[in-house]
């Protein structure tokens, strides 16, 4: 099972909005409405920001939000906050019961 | 508080064998689909394996495949890898996960460091 795409890196100022896209296949993200996003800081464990294409765990604010049209996922972040730098996944269940993971994306907060 | 927490790893030597556990708290492991999923240093996320919550379905990555075994003890409400003929490429910090959907993981313990090396 080959890993989903994402951009390597994306960057934008506080306030502004940004969208890290993940592209896979047939056989997973176009497939299946289980995409998960995670949000992990260096040396830190991954957090868990949109399952099941859109929706978010308690706690999670809403400024952060996914969809998904085809193959492609993305994840919006509205009104970016310095403390949102950090390394974004994408995962998607995929037709052979199991779990795919993007490359990563970094984020930085200019 | 629901938390997990890992042990076990360590340097190990290239095709010998390591045993990871993850101790859940807080919540009934085996109501939940249980992952392990591994970091290799500075590279991104690789799942690794599954066990759902049935305790029968049981799924691993193709690089794993017939060399981790995945597993849960009820009684200590505890997951664990059995990691045999270790390679080079299996180092990595390893992290166990709470699935609260289909491959949404929720929960994840602060991960164990599996060098493998001569």
């Amino acid at each position: 099972q080959s890993a989903l795409t994402q951009a390597a890196s994306v960057s934008g100022s506080p306030g502004q909005s940004i969208t890290i896209s993940c592209t896979g296949t047939s056989s997973d993200v176009g497939s299946y409405d289980y995409v998960s996003w995670y949000q992990q800081h260096p040396g830190k464990a991954p957090k868990l920001l949109i399952y099941e294409v859109n929706n978010r765990p308690s706690g999670v604010p809403v400024r952060f939000s996914g969809s998904k049209s085809g193959n492609t996922a993305s994840l919006t972040i509205s009104g970016l906050q310095a403390e949102d730098e950090a390394d974004y996944y994408c995962s998607s269940s995929t037709s052979s019961n199991t779990d795919v993971f993007g490359g990563g994306t970094k984020l930085t907060v200019l | 508080q629901v938390q997990l927490v890992e042990s076990g790893g360590g340097v190990v030597q290239p095709g010998r064998s390591l045993r990871l556990s993850c101790a859940a708290s807080g919540f009934t492991l085996s109501s939940h689909g249980m992952h392990w999923v591994r970091q290799a240093p500075g590279k991104g996320l690789e799942w690794v394996a599954d066990i759902w919550a049935d305790g029968i379905k049981i799924y691993y990555a193709d690089s794993v495949e017939g060399r981790f075994t995945i597993s849960r003890d009820k009684s200590r409400n505890t997951l664990y890898l059995q990691m045999n003929s270790l390679r080079a490429e299996d180092t990595a910090v390893y992290y166990c996960a709470r699935d609260i959907s289909y491959y949404a993981f929720d929960c994840w313990g602060q991960g164990t460091l599996v060098t493998v090396s001569s």
